[in-house]
């Protein structure tokens, strides 16, 4: 079955701490996406990438960090410098970074700092 | 920078009714891309429908249906027959068609419920 998968799906943190999300996707898709999202605030864009080794900041990018080394893998660190890093995760993918083109999304993760 | 705007928190429908969910936006652009994504309790996003801007025909998908009005930046959703399943939050969400036009910019939802 293709899609996205994540992991975990609650992650549970102590204040200080850096943390690693995992996602993965076997749509052999080039654009990935994270997203934030908080009650009442929709979803918010944080790092995206178009192609391996490349990636951009979103809209929230401070106290977040990724990486890009294979197609198909784009994690992301929530580092301590994250003020509230209480959130649902949820990442994306898309063919390309043509809009017209379905971002499909994975699970999500739910991270709770302690 | 863009804006959505989703102004109904929550929504009651009766089962097989139909209801209509609000979505208005603001762009300078001409060209982009409005979409409504689905939220069951999973928490996994689907897509239900997609517009694009330039096209003057209003998107549809089986019981799913939208009154897109350009000049009134209006993207409303709307749901005929409605089903239990239909229970959800729902995310209206706006992508440029530019270059930069990487991101989604969602509103912040209106959650449906569906009485039985």
């Amino acid at each position: 079955d293709g899609g996205i998968t994540q992991s975990p799906k609650y992650l549970f943190r102590k204040e200080g701490q850096n943390v690693t999300l995992s996602c993965e996707q076997n749509l052999n898709h080039d654009a990935m996406y994270w997203y934030r999202q908080d009650p009442g605030q929709g979803l918010r864009l944080i790092y995206y990438s178009q192609i391996v080794n490349d990636f951009q900041k979103g809209d929230i990018a401070e106290g977040y960090s990724v990486s890009r080394e294979k197609k198909e893998s784009f994690p992301l660190t929530v580092t301590s410098a994250q003020k509230n890093p209480t959130a649902f995760y949820l990442c994306a993918s898309s063919l390309d970074r043509s809009a017209i083109n379905e971002q499909f999304f994975g699970p999500g993760t739910r991270l709770t700092v302690l | 920078a863009q804006t959505v705007t989703q102004s109904q928190p929550e929504m009651s429908v009766q089962e097989a009714e139909t209801v209509t969910l609000s979505c208005t936006y603001d762009t300078s652009e001409s060209d982009y891309y409005l979409f409504w994504y689905k939220q069951p309790p999973s928490r996994q996003m689907i897509l239900v429908i997609r517009q694009e801007a330039y096209k003057q025909q209003n998107a549809t998908e089986n019981r799913f249906s939208v009154n897109f009005q350009k000049a009134a930046k209006s993207f409303s959703l709307k749901i005929s027959d409605s089903q239990l399943g239909d229970a959800a939050m729902y995310f209206c969400a706006y992508r440029s068609s530019k270059s930069s036009g990487d991101k989604l910019t969602f509103g912040t939802g209106t959650r449906l419920a569906v009485r039985p």
